[in-house]
């Protein structure tokens, strides 16, 4: 159980494009969702973090109105990176809380790796 | 500005041998320290969540530790096999009420050779 799903696995677009990743719980329902990022070498960084059916609360230093994150329903949290550009190029991956286990134990999508040329 | 350590960054075992890895993480307003199993193209596996100071939990051949007063965290593996090639991750989570955000080491990324 507790099954996350993430789509695309990976993604190439065009700098000034937009790009949107899926984030899908599978077996539960997901009331809370996370996004993260990983550049190389580096740890997951949580970016924001969204509750089903309210806006998200972004992390110091993460623009709100580039990365759009959409929590319609409780399987499915949507995050779209507009007008990306090089520098966005990284591996996003989300995460979701609200299954059988504890409230605060996170089940991982396998995450996409975003590339803009 | 949380700090979550873990050492070493990789190591290279040999089948059968047993390793430990290392994650410190900021003592203060203590939630929880999480450690996952994270392989290449895979969902990371959530192994442990541990809270209390003193905690020690194990799963198969694979152990953790905690300490929270000096904020620290071991993580065993006894008679490493090449099937736990992965990274690990912990990550340590602060009480605020209604958020379990996670703060994330780097990992530890462990080959176990054959």
């Amino acid at each position: 159980g507790a099954v996350v799903s993430q789509h695309p696995s990976w993604v190439i677009c065009k700098s000034g494009t937009s790009v949107k990743i899926e984030c899908r719980s599978l077996d539960f329902q997901a009331t809370t969702m996370f996004w993260y990022r990983q550049f190389p070498k580096q740890s997951l960084m949580l970016m924001a973090t969204s509750n089903e059916g309210s806006k998200a609360t972004y992390e110091q230093g993460v623009e709100k109105d580039k990365f759009l994150i959409n929590h319609a329903s409780l399987t499915l949290s949507t995050l779209t990176v507009t007008s990306a550009h090089p520098e966005d190029s990284s591996f996003y991956i989300c995460s979701a809380t609200g299954g059988a286990g504890r409230r605060d134990e996170q089940y991982f999508g396998p995450g996409t790796r975003l590339t803009v040329t | 500005i949380l700090n979550v350590e873990q050492s070493p960054q990789s190591l290279h075992v040999q089948e059968g041998d047993s390793t430990n890895f290392t994650c410190s993480f900021p003592s203060s307003n203590f939630y929880a320290l999480h450690w996952y199993r994270w392989e290449t193209a895979k969902s990371p596996e959530a192994l442990f969540v541990m809270t209390l100071n003193g905690d020690e939990k194990k799963k198969g051949r694979i152990s953790a530790t905690l300490n929270t007063k000096e904020g620290y965290s071991y993580l065993y593996i006894k008679g490493s096999q090449p099937e736990d090639s992965a990274t690990y991750l912990c990550a340590f989570s602060r009480g605020r009420a209604g958020s379990y955000q996670l703060t994330f080491g780097k990992g530890t990324k462990l080959s176990v050779i054959p």
